[in-house]
């Protein structure tokens, strides 16, 4: 079965310094992965999606993940933190029967310091 | 706006009541799901969709009934409500499978009191 775990269920980094999410999945065949936002009181946004094609994949508003399928990894970064990255950070798997579900992880709360 | 549009967005009810939580699906998606998100359960996957007919359940109580009508809108029911379903509802959909990820709506957040 599919799983992905997230590492570490609050992240806190000051504003400028780097943002590094961590997940890692379980497959037993080739992952489509995702990564998630949730802003406050708002429903999940898309951020990027990993779907086999190129192993560095950028999405919007800075961020970016790895595949590295040596590790089992997805793990998500930005260069850069700004206050308005403070929220909650979903990865998922494409799983389930048919493979026509997403399983999301437990979540990273992203607290952003002045 | 994301274009999955979940009517209402806050509900209280009492123990023991019934209630539907609805949903109404991007243009041009044929897929609808629905999750439970939790503090203690996370996000939970209940039931899948596409074009009318059940694909996928998942962690989906008894009690609990979904349906996705000709005009591709979904409604999710919720009977014999406990304090314990308290909970934010969302709904999803995708063209078709979830190969390239989903495209969610704001939710519901249900309230049992």
């Amino acid at each position: 079965a599919q799983s992905v775990t997230q590492l570490g269920s609050h992240v806190s980094v000051s504003e400028g310094a780097l943002v590094l999410l961590r997940c890692n999945y379980s497959s037993s065949v080739p992952p489509y992965l995702f990564w998630y936002v949730q802003y406050p009181n708002q429903g999940l946004q898309l951020l990027l999606k990993y779907t086999s094609a190129a192993t560095l994949v950028k999405g919007i508003n800075g961020f970016e993940a790895e595949f590295k399928k040596s590790e089992t990894s997805f793990h998500l970064t930005k260069p850069s933190a700004h206050m308005s990255d403070a929220a909650e950070y979903f990865c998922a798997v494409r799983g389930g029967g048919g493979y026509n579900k997403l399983i999301f992880g437990a979540g990273t709360r992203l607290a952003v310091h002045p | 706006d994301s274009g999955v549009t979940q009517t209402p967005k806050h509900l209280i009810t009492a123990t023991g009541q019934r209630v539907t939580l609805r949903c109404s699906p991007r243009s041009g998606d044929l897929s609808v799901y629905w999750y439970q998100q939790s503090l203690d359960q996370g996000l939970q996957f209940l039931i899948q969709y596409y074009n009318g007919e059940e694909r996928a359940k998942g962690n989906i109580l008894e009690r609990f009934s979904a349906q996705q009508f000709p005009d591709l809108h979904s409604e999710l029911n919720l009977s014999s409500l406990e304090l314990g379903d308290s909970a934010l509802y969302f709904c999803a959909s995708s063209q078709g499978q979830a190969d390239y990820g989903y495209t969610f709506g704001s939710g519901t957040r249900l309230t049992v009191v």
